[in-house]
Protein backbone atom coordinates (compact mmCIF):
# COMPACT_ATOMS: atom_id res chain seq x y z
CA UNK A 1 0.00 0.00 0.00
CA UNK A 2 1.26 3.58 -0.72
CA UNK A 3 -0.75 5.18 1.94
CA UNK A 4 -3.07 8.21 1.12
CA UNK A 5 -2.49 10.05 -1.73
CA UNK A 6 -3.65 13.80 -2.69
CA UNK A 7 -3.76 15.54 -6.15
CA UNK A 8 -2.62 18.11 -6.87
CA UNK A 9 -0.29 18.65 -4.63
CA UNK A 10 0.02 22.52 -5.47
CA UNK A 11 -2.80 24.96 -6.94
CA UNK A 12 -2.82 28.48 -7.95
CA UNK A 13 -6.09 30.06 -8.76
CA UNK A 14 -7.86 33.42 -9.24
CA UNK A 15 -9.90 34.65 -6.95
CA UNK A 16 -13.99 33.76 -7.89
CA UNK A 17 -12.25 30.36 -9.28
CA UNK A 18 -13.97 26.81 -8.29
CA UNK A 19 -11.54 24.00 -7.46
CA UNK A 20 -11.79 20.20 -6.76
CA UNK A 21 -9.02 18.70 -4.81
CA UNK A 22 -9.12 14.67 -4.46
CA UNK A 23 -8.03 12.54 -1.92
CA UNK A 24 -6.98 8.62 -1.95
CA UNK A 25 -7.37 7.08 0.94
CA UNK A 26 -5.32 3.89 2.24
CA UNK A 27 -7.78 1.00 0.86
CA UNK A 28 -8.85 -1.01 3.99
CA UNK A 29 -9.94 2.47 5.65
CA UNK A 30 -13.42 3.12 6.39
CA UNK A 31 -13.05 6.52 8.10
CA UNK A 32 -11.76 9.83 5.66
CA UNK A 33 -11.49 12.97 7.07
CA UNK A 34 -10.61 16.64 5.75
CA UNK A 35 -8.28 19.04 7.47
CA UNK A 36 -7.19 22.88 6.68
CA UNK A 37 -4.06 23.91 7.79
CA UNK A 38 -2.87 27.64 7.66
CA UNK A 39 0.72 28.43 8.43
CA UNK A 40 2.17 28.05 12.54
CA UNK A 41 -1.54 26.48 12.97
CA UNK A 42 -2.44 22.64 13.66
CA UNK A 43 -4.82 21.07 11.20
CA UNK A 44 -8.43 22.03 11.54
CA UNK A 45 -11.46 19.64 11.16
CA UNK A 46 -13.28 20.49 7.79
CA UNK A 47 -15.56 17.62 7.31
CA UNK A 48 -15.86 13.07 8.07
CA UNK A 49 -16.76 10.20 6.10
CA UNK A 50 -17.26 7.11 7.38
CA UNK A 51 -17.62 4.93 3.84
CA UNK A 52 -20.17 6.83 1.82
CA UNK A 53 -21.75 8.75 4.05
CA UNK A 54 -20.32 12.40 5.40
CA UNK A 55 -21.72 12.10 9.11
CA UNK A 56 -19.76 15.55 10.26
CA UNK A 57 -18.87 18.97 8.99
CA UNK A 58 -17.43 21.54 10.74
CA UNK A 59 -19.59 24.53 11.33
CA UNK A 60 -16.51 26.67 10.02
CA UNK A 61 -17.46 25.39 6.83
CA UNK A 62 -18.90 27.54 4.49
CA UNK A 63 -21.64 26.78 1.86
CA UNK A 64 -19.14 26.82 -0.55
CA UNK A 65 -17.10 24.03 0.29
CA UNK A 66 -18.74 20.79 -0.27
CA UNK A 67 -17.22 17.00 0.20
CA UNK A 68 -18.28 13.80 -1.73
CA UNK A 69 -17.07 10.31 -0.82
CA UNK A 70 -19.23 8.71 -3.71
CA UNK A 71 -18.61 4.76 -3.50
CA UNK A 72 -16.88 4.91 -0.08
CA UNK A 73 -13.02 5.11 -1.97
CA UNK A 74 -11.74 7.81 -2.91
CA UNK A 75 -13.21 11.64 -2.34
CA UNK A 76 -13.79 15.72 -3.61
CA UNK A 77 -13.38 18.31 -1.91
CA UNK A 78 -14.74 21.46 -3.91
CA UNK A 79 -14.53 25.04 -2.85
CA UNK A 80 -16.74 27.47 -4.87
CA UNK A 81 -16.00 31.05 -5.67
CA UNK A 82 -12.57 30.76 -3.59
CA UNK A 83 -11.59 33.77 -1.88
CA UNK A 84 -8.35 34.71 -0.81
CA UNK A 85 -8.68 33.35 3.11
CA UNK A 86 -9.50 30.06 1.44
CA UNK A 87 -5.36 30.31 0.78
CA UNK A 88 -3.78 27.15 3.23
CA UNK A 89 -2.65 23.64 2.66
CA UNK A 90 -5.66 20.89 2.82
CA UNK A 91 -4.97 17.82 4.05
CA UNK A 92 -6.76 14.37 4.05
CA UNK A 93 -6.74 11.62 6.20
CA UNK A 94 -8.06 8.11 6.28
CA UNK A 95 -8.01 5.49 9.04
CA UNK A 96 -10.03 2.37 10.51
CA UNK A 97 -11.92 1.70 13.46
CA UNK A 98 -10.63 -1.56 15.00
CA UNK A 99 -10.60 -2.36 18.64
CA UNK A 100 -10.09 1.40 19.26
CA UNK A 101 -7.31 1.61 17.05
CA UNK A 102 -8.05 4.76 15.87
CA UNK A 103 -4.49 6.96 14.36
CA UNK A 104 -5.26 9.00 11.38
CA UNK A 105 -2.77 8.48 8.36
CA UNK A 106 -2.48 11.57 6.92
CA UNK A 107 -1.60 12.35 2.94
CA UNK A 108 1.16 14.94 1.73
CA UNK A 109 -1.70 17.72 1.48
CA UNK A 110 -2.79 20.23 -1.50
CA UNK A 111 -1.41 23.65 -1.30
CA UNK A 112 -4.37 26.32 -2.52
CA UNK A 113 -2.94 29.60 -3.41
CA UNK A 114 -5.86 32.19 -4.41
CA UNK A 115 -4.59 35.59 -6.32
CA UNK B 1 -15.04 26.27 24.45
CA UNK B 2 -12.90 23.69 23.97
CA UNK B 3 -9.25 24.42 23.69
CA UNK B 4 -5.80 22.63 23.41
CA UNK B 5 -2.54 24.77 24.69
CA UNK B 6 0.65 23.99 23.44
CA UNK B 7 3.97 25.92 23.58
CA UNK B 8 3.90 27.96 20.95
CA UNK B 9 7.49 28.89 21.12
CA UNK B 10 9.93 26.81 19.65
CA UNK B 11 11.89 24.86 21.59
CA UNK B 12 15.54 24.35 21.08
CA UNK B 13 17.59 21.62 22.44
CA UNK B 14 20.92 20.78 22.57
CA UNK B 15 21.92 16.99 20.89
CA UNK B 16 21.31 14.10 23.27
CA UNK B 17 19.32 16.15 25.51
CA UNK B 18 15.84 15.06 26.21
CA UNK B 19 13.05 17.48 25.10
CA UNK B 20 9.92 17.85 26.83
CA UNK B 21 6.69 19.44 25.22
CA UNK B 22 3.55 20.27 26.78
CA UNK B 23 0.14 19.80 25.92
CA UNK B 24 -2.44 21.54 28.46
CA UNK B 25 -6.32 21.41 27.37
CA UNK B 26 -9.65 22.88 28.94
CA UNK B 27 -13.26 21.73 28.67
CA UNK B 28 -12.17 18.28 27.44
CA UNK B 29 -12.78 14.89 29.01
CA UNK B 30 -11.42 12.97 26.23
CA UNK B 31 -11.12 8.85 26.27
CA UNK B 32 -7.06 9.67 24.71
CA UNK B 33 -5.16 12.07 23.38
CA UNK B 34 -2.24 11.67 20.36
CA UNK B 35 0.64 12.73 19.31
CA UNK B 36 1.53 13.77 15.34
CA UNK B 37 4.99 14.78 13.98
CA UNK B 38 5.23 17.07 11.26
CA UNK B 39 7.68 18.29 8.58
CA UNK B 40 7.73 21.00 7.18
CA UNK B 41 5.10 21.02 3.57
CA UNK B 42 4.10 17.18 4.55
CA UNK B 43 1.10 15.87 6.38
CA UNK B 44 1.24 14.81 9.98
CA UNK B 45 2.43 11.40 10.91
CA UNK B 46 1.20 9.63 13.94
CA UNK B 47 3.78 8.84 16.59
CA UNK B 48 1.35 7.92 19.88
CA UNK B 49 -1.79 7.33 21.44
CA UNK B 50 -2.26 7.30 25.18
CA UNK B 51 -5.57 6.22 26.81
CA UNK B 52 -7.37 8.28 29.88
CA UNK B 53 -6.67 4.94 32.07
CA UNK B 54 -3.42 5.21 31.03
CA UNK B 55 -0.46 7.64 32.76
CA UNK B 56 2.25 6.28 30.57
CA UNK B 57 3.32 5.04 27.21
CA UNK B 58 6.85 4.45 25.83
CA UNK B 59 8.02 4.27 21.85
CA UNK B 60 11.44 3.54 21.32
CA UNK B 61 12.45 7.31 22.49
CA UNK B 62 9.32 8.47 23.08
CA UNK B 63 7.69 8.90 26.16
CA UNK B 64 3.96 10.35 26.63
CA UNK B 65 2.13 10.93 29.84
CA UNK B 66 -1.58 11.80 30.25
CA UNK B 67 -3.02 13.68 33.62
CA UNK B 68 -6.41 13.77 33.45
CA UNK B 69 -6.59 15.45 36.78
CA UNK B 70 -4.12 18.70 35.71
CA UNK B 71 -5.47 18.38 32.30
CA UNK B 72 -2.14 17.86 30.75
CA UNK B 73 0.21 15.99 28.44
CA UNK B 74 3.84 15.77 28.26
CA UNK B 75 5.76 14.37 25.43
CA UNK B 76 9.72 13.04 25.97
CA UNK B 77 11.84 12.38 23.38
CA UNK B 78 15.47 11.15 25.13
CA UNK B 79 18.97 10.91 23.67
CA UNK B 80 17.33 13.82 20.78
CA UNK B 81 18.94 13.80 17.26
CA UNK B 82 18.57 16.30 14.76
CA UNK B 83 16.31 14.47 13.21
CA UNK B 84 14.26 14.61 15.94
CA UNK B 85 13.73 18.65 14.89
CA UNK B 86 10.26 19.00 13.47
CA UNK B 87 6.82 20.36 14.53
CA UNK B 88 5.14 17.91 17.26
CA UNK B 89 1.19 18.19 17.38
CA UNK B 90 -1.19 17.51 20.17
CA UNK B 91 -4.63 15.76 19.37
CA UNK B 92 -7.78 15.45 21.31
CA UNK B 93 -11.29 13.98 19.95
CA UNK B 94 -14.11 15.10 21.77
CA UNK B 95 -16.00 12.97 19.38
CA UNK B 96 -15.39 9.40 17.94
CA UNK B 97 -15.37 11.54 14.72
CA UNK B 98 -13.61 14.81 15.00
CA UNK B 99 -10.10 15.21 16.18
CA UNK B 100 -9.39 18.52 17.32
CA UNK B 101 -5.48 19.83 17.02
CA UNK B 102 -3.29 21.82 19.09
CA UNK B 103 -0.86 24.63 17.01
CA UNK B 104 1.97 22.58 17.75
CA UNK B 105 5.38 23.08 19.01
CA UNK B 106 8.24 23.67 16.89
CA UNK B 107 11.55 21.33 18.05
CA UNK B 108 14.76 22.25 17.09
CA UNK B 109 17.81 19.71 18.06
CA UNK B 110 21.19 21.64 17.47
CA UNK B 111 24.68 19.33 16.92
Amino acid sequence: DTGVSQNPRHKITKRGQNVTFRCDPISEHNRLYWYRQTLGQGPEFLTYFQNEAQLEKSRLLSDRFSAERPKGSFSTLEIQRTEQGDSAMYLCASSFRASGDIEQYFGPGTRLTVT
Amino acid sequence: SQKIEQNSEALNIQEGKTATLTCNYTNYSPAYLQWYRQDPGRGPVFLLLIRENEKEKRKERLKVTFDTTLKQSLFHITASQPADSATYLCALAPSASKIIFGSGTRLSIRP
